[in-house]
């Protein structure tokens, strides 16, 4: 089995930079999923992390480290259009997520 | 334009009656997944499917049924034994169990009366 945490809220201003955290444990590991979901839509692709380290998409970055069970989802220059529940997943032969971080970006 | 579609977007029902949500997907993929979502969730895995006539229990199986006939096809019944059926519906489907992303239907909503 699996088990997932993540920080329910984060409010951040426009501009800024968040990060959110996710911590797992897991029998297995085939890597750890970030997705975005605005309110009311199916969740959308941001990043997939299968090696240690840190891995850069444009404004968004996300990092793993499989010793400590963590990860977590860095958002730069903040827009408000990023408003939206993030959702930490993880792939043990099937894929498992999170409750979800509802990020705010005010102005 | 390959994708996955779901049927109905929102679906009402009465207590005590089964309905079935449907997922078609021509992406190719071998593996399809069902999730329910409840407001201000995470999804929760109900079902999934690895390849044609085969398919595995999630975390929440209970009152829920699937069939896998077709690859293309991965329908959910949602029975009249699920307690608590009102919730958003999610079908996904990716290329391998475990590796790649999944890529998600719009959705279904099932509001029971």
């Amino acid at each position: 089995g699996q088990n997932i945490d993540q920080p329910t809220e984060m409010t951040a201003t426009e501009g800024a930079i968040v990060q959110i955290n996710c911590t797992y444990q897991t029998s297995g590991f085939n890597g750890l999923f970030w997705y975005q979901q605005h309110a009311g839509e199916a969740p959308t692709f941001l990043s997939y992390n299968v090696l240690d380290g840190l891995e850069e998409k444009g404004r968004f970055s996300s990092f793993l480290s499989r010793s400590k069970g963590y990860s977590y989802l860095l958002l730069k220059e903040l827009q408000m259009k990023d408003s939206a529940s993030y959702l930490c997943a993880l792939n043990d032969y099937k894929l498992s997520f999170g409750a979800g971080t509802t990020v705010t970006v005010r102005a | 334009d390959g994708g996955i579609t779901q049927s109905p977007k929102y679906l009402f029902r009465k207590e005590g009656q089964n309905v079935t949500l449907s997922c078609e997907q021509n992406l190719n993929h071998d593996a399809m997944y069902w999730y329910r979502q409840d407001p201000g969730q995470g999804l929760r895995l109900i079902y999934y499917s690895q390849i044609v006539n085969d398919f595995q229990k999630g975390d929440i199986a209970e009152g829920y049924s699937v069939s896998r006939e077709k690859k293309e096809s991965f329908p959910l019944t949602v029975t009249s034994a699920q307690k608590n059926p009102t919730a958003f519906y999610l079908c996904a489907s990716g290329g391998q169990v475990n590796t790649g992303e999944l890529f998600f239907g719009e959705g279904s909503r099932l509001t029971v009366l």
